[in-house]
């Protein structure tokens, strides 16, 4: 079936740092990838859209600055914490929507666990 | 705006008992649904999606969810819960092509 893969699945850095987070699907095209934040005994919150060649769609309250999204290609899409402090901490998950094969399934990355020291 | 409802925050089940997890969604139009599921250190997995046509839907491990379109609902049952189902459930809504809406997740805890 679909994959979609993060990377790295943890990564720790120091405070004041820029991290970046990539999002693949693996086999299938996604125009559309949306990135999410999981906040401990909290649900998903989504943060932002990405959209393949335009600019991401950020949900209110994220900081466009400090949360950078790209998607330059139709198989990836990076997330990059500028500026990292550590309530930055948590974990990030990306996922991709399928148009193709499997008829508008969203599909989900891994998660990465980035703690902010 | 879409938003979904799951009332049951932590369920607790003996094996073999049935399972009901409510969903209630709000959106004007066509709607995608889906149930996902997280187990315990892994990543979410999609248990189940209805775009349209019977709106019985059966995923995998012997789940199956109903959209009643009448009752804006979506909820996720199994006949007979096994302990290797204790996880966190998230129902989903995608108003076509829009961004997913997901519900606050039922911690499913099944006691052997």
């Amino acid at each position: 079936g679909a994959v979609v893969s993060q990377h790295p699945s943890r990564v720790i850095c120091k405070s004041g740092t820029s991290v970046k987070i990539e999002c693949r699907s693996l086999d299938f095209q996604a125009t559309t990838m949306f990135w999410y934040r999981q906040f401990p005994k909290k649900s998903l919150m989504l943060m932002a859209t990405s959209n393949e060649g335009s600019k991401a769609t950020y949900e209110q309250g994220v900081e466009k600055d400090k949360f950078l999204i790209n998607h330059a290609s139709l198989t990836l899409s990076t997330l990059t914490v500028t500026s990292a402090h550590p309530e930055d901490s948590s974990f990030y998950i990306c996922s991709a929507r399928d148009t193709g094969r499997s008829g508008n399934t969203i599909y989900f990355g891994e998660g990465s666990w980035l703690t902010v020291v | 705006a879409q938003s979904v409802s799951q009332h049951n925050h932590h369920v607790i089940l003996s094996e073999a008992a049935s399972l009901e997890l409510g969903c209630n969604y709000s959106y004007g139009g066509t709607v995608n649904l889906f149930w996902y599921v997280q187990y315990p250190g892994q990543h979410l997995q999609l248990l189940l999606k209805y775009f349209s046509g019977d709106p019985l839907v059966k995923g995998i491990k012997g789940f199956e969810a109903e959209f009643i379109k009448s009752k804006f609902s979506f909820n996720l049952r199994k006949p007979s819960v096994q302990w290797s189902d204790t996880a966190e459930y998230f129902c989903a809504v995608s108003g076509g092509y829009q961004k997913v809406t997901f519900g606050t997740g039922t911690k499913l805890q099944v006691i052997p």
